[in-house]
């Protein structure tokens, strides 16, 4: 059955540094998007992704996010100047086109 | 905010049936529920879905009242595997983000 990856599974980055996190969507799915969910909370959204362009994002997704598929398969998400309070697990998930999508193993991203 | 309201945690003995509620009270005509579990940090994963009939699948059923007001999620033989926090979402069918409330713990007891 085909999966969502995620790479690298833990990232540890310098405050202040760029971070890409990477995502592999299944082949034939539509939509994309990015979850966070930090130590002990809840999941949330951060962005949807449909037809090479940002479909909703939430107030989390400031300037400091961005989001690109630049080769048809890959699916990036980039914090251009990491904080602290950016220290969570970062989920990549993707939809043919139905609200029920399937996730990746996530990224834990920890910013020392 | 998650429309969806559900008890923090619930203890079951493994080998017995788990009964996850969830209350939905403002659920509009077009919306599904849909469950989803979070196995210690993975990924979130789906489980099943449905609009107002009963659903089951290899995984577990879905019992949704007349009035779509409120759920049950049945696993029928609970495993110790199966000790996740359970997710009760509701929305439309197509392209919508998930909005994630807290779940509920069920911890699988021996």
């Amino acid at each position: 059955e085909p999966e969502v990856t995620q790479t690298p599974s833990h990232q540890v980055t310098q405050m202040g540094q760029e971070v890409i996190l990477r995502c592999v969507p299944i082949s034939n799915h539509l939509y994309f998007y990015w979850y966070r969910q930090i130590l002990g909370q809840k999941v949330e959204f951060l962005v949807s992704f449909y037809n090479n362009e940002i479909s909703e994002k939430s107030e989390i997704f400031d300037d400091q996010f961005s989001v690109e598929r630049p080769d048809g398969s890959n699916f990036t998400l980039k914090i251009r100047s990491t904080k602290l309070e950016d220290s969570a697990m970062y989920f990549c998930a993707s939809t043919i086109g139905v609200t029920l999508c399937q996730f990746g193993p996530g990224t834990r991203l920890t910013v020392l | 905010d998650a429309k969806t309201t559900q008890p923090p945690s619930m203890d079951c003995a493994e080998g017995r049936a788990a009964n996850l509620p969830c209350n939905h009270s403002t659920i509009s005509g077009n919306e599904y529920v849909y469950w989803y579990r979070q196995i210690h940090s993975q990924g979130p994963q789906y489980i099943i879905h449905g609009l107002k009939n009963n659903e089951t699948n290899e995984m577990a059923s879905l019992i949704i009242t007349e009035d779509r007001k409120s759920s049950t999620l049945i696993l029928p033989h609970a495993t110790l595997r199966d000790t996740a926090v359970y997710y009760c979402i509701v929305g439309p069918e197509y392209g919508n983000k998930l909005v994630f409330g807290a779940g509920t713990i069920l911890r699988v007891k021996s």
